[in-house]
């Protein structure tokens, strides 16, 4: 099993621009979320996807929107690239359905894209 | 004021050590705790799991929550070089809600 990937692994874009990052959940799942890590924090979560529709939402701008595929692939776009875009991205996947009470449903994640915005 | 707290360190102690690694949090309506480890330039690993209030222990690693202090902690015993890593506290409420990070705890176990 090759767990979560995602791609690419680094991405340099300067500001304005727009990127799309890619994450293929591990095998089984069908739950994908989104986070973002900022350099010396912890990940804040952007959004989640489930039957190609996007479940939850962060406190994040429309500047930041995704997509899931009947495969349960997901990606991350950012449009009109900030500064304070710069940050580690991290795709988790999650198995279908909700855990039993007092269970946790893990959430596994991939190594991260690193988008620099210079 | 942030929904997790957690002091970043950085923590450096000298191998066989205990470490202890602490979250405080302000939503009460968080139900289970975790703790994950982001060793660098890879993502999070879920090192253990609590729900609700009380212990759980797994090898050298003990997970305590406290729901009426809304207070979780971290200790690991006979600490190994290997354990250098960046621990996170992460909490979520039930359902498929989203987990909430602290900052994270760079720790450095030094031989």
């Amino acid at each position: 099993d090759a767990g979560v990937t995602q791609s690419p692994t680094h991405l340099i874009k300067t500001r304005g621009q727009q990127v799309t990052l890619r994450c293929s959940p591990k095998s089984g799942h069908d739950t994908v979320s989104w986070y973002q890590q900022a350099l010396g924090q912890g990940p804040q979560f952007i959004f989640q996807y489930y039957e190609e529709e996007e479940r939850q939402r962060g406190n994040f701008p429309d500047r930041f929107s995704g997509h899931q595929f009947p495969n349960y692939s997901s990606e991350l776009n950012v449009n009109a690239l900030l500064l304070g875009d710069s940050a580690l991205y991290l795709c988790a996947s999650s198995r279908p359905g909700l855990a039993a009470p007092g269970a946790y449903n893990e959430q596994f994640f991939g190594p991260g894209t690193r988008l620099t915005v210079l | 004021q942030k929904e997790v707290e957690q002091d970043p360190g950085p923590l450096s102690v000298p191998e066989g050590a205990i470490v202890s690694l602490n979250c405080t949090y302000s939503n009460s309506a968080f139900q289970y705790f975790m703790w994950y480890r982001q060793y660098s330039r890879k993502g999070p690993e879920l090192l253990m799991y609590t729900y609700s209030s009380g212990n759980k222990e797994d090898g050298r690693f003990t997970a305590q929550v406290d729901k009426s202090s809304k207070y979780i902690s971290l200790f690991i015993r006979d600490s190994q070089p290997s354990d250098s890593a960046t621990y996170l506290c992460a909490m979520k409420s039930g359902g498929y809600n989203k987990l909430i990070f602290g900052a994270g705890t760079r720790l450095a176990v030094h031989p």
